[in-house]
């Protein structure tokens, strides 16, 4: 069983439209949940990190679920720019990130 | 926050040679920076996790004396494809942090021709 696992997607919404992003995890030991944005052929870059309490970042919602093992990320108000493949990220003993496969989002105008 | 830098950013060589990649915390000092491989669509996979003054950590199924790592001081990790085959294209990342949601390079970009 994947560490991590995502819908890969892919995701084509309108301008403006919300979406919903799920991932799973296996170890119940994580500790540190994030959801990066990666743009093609560039590295990721954090876009935010995921707390048990929840936390919102403008458009964008974060939330975890530690009973079902699992994190979401919502995005409001979708705009073109956001268009991008969105990675759950998760945090082993080690200190290492275990990443899903991506979820790949289209803003179509 | 935490920068890494990573270079180059790509780099075209021949079947047999070697490539360095490396990887520099420039306001940090990375006791730990991990390496990651990602073949096109599809996700970062850990190939290794690279530790200041001891032996790196490879994960299953990776190959420690194709993919050499150095870690030698606080400030500088390097991974050397040593004999590259096309196989070994692929993009290649290093990460490192002092606090959550760690920092990636810019990524290199190896095609072996």
């Amino acid at each position: 069983r994947k560490e991590v696992e995502q819908d890969p997607g892919p995701f084509n919404v309108p301008e403006g439209a919300t979406v919903a992003f799920n991932c799973t995890y296996s170890n119940s030991a994580s500790q540190s949940f994030f959801w990066y944005r990666q743009d093609c052929r560039k590295e990721p870059k954090l876009l935010m990190s995921v707390y048990s309490s929840g936390n919102e970042d403008g458009r964008f919602t974060a939330q975890l679920n530690r009973a079902s093992q699992y994190i979401s990320l919502l995005i409001r108000d979708s705009k073109l720019s956001d268009s991008a493949t969105y990675l759950c990220v998760v945090r082993g003993g080690a200190n290492n990130l275990f990443f899903g496969t991506g979820t790949r989002l289209t803003v179509i105008p | 926050g935490a920068v890494v830098s990573q270079h180059p950013s790509r780099v075209i060589c021949k079947s047999g040679t070697s490539v360095k990649i490396e990887c520099r915390s420039l306001d940090f000092q990375a006791t730990t920076m991990f390496w990651y491989r990602q073949f096109p669509k599809q996700s970062l996979m850990l190939m290794a996790t690279s530790n200041e003054g001891s032996k790196a950590t490879y994960e299953q199924g990776v190959e420690k004396d194709k993919f050499l790592i150095n870690h030698a001081s606080l400030t500088l990790s390097t991974l050397t494809v040593t004999s590259a085959h096309p196989e070994d294209s692929s993009f290649y990342i290093c990460s490192g942090g002092v606090e959550e949601g760690y920092t990636f390079g810019s990524g290199t970009r190896l095609t072996v021709v």
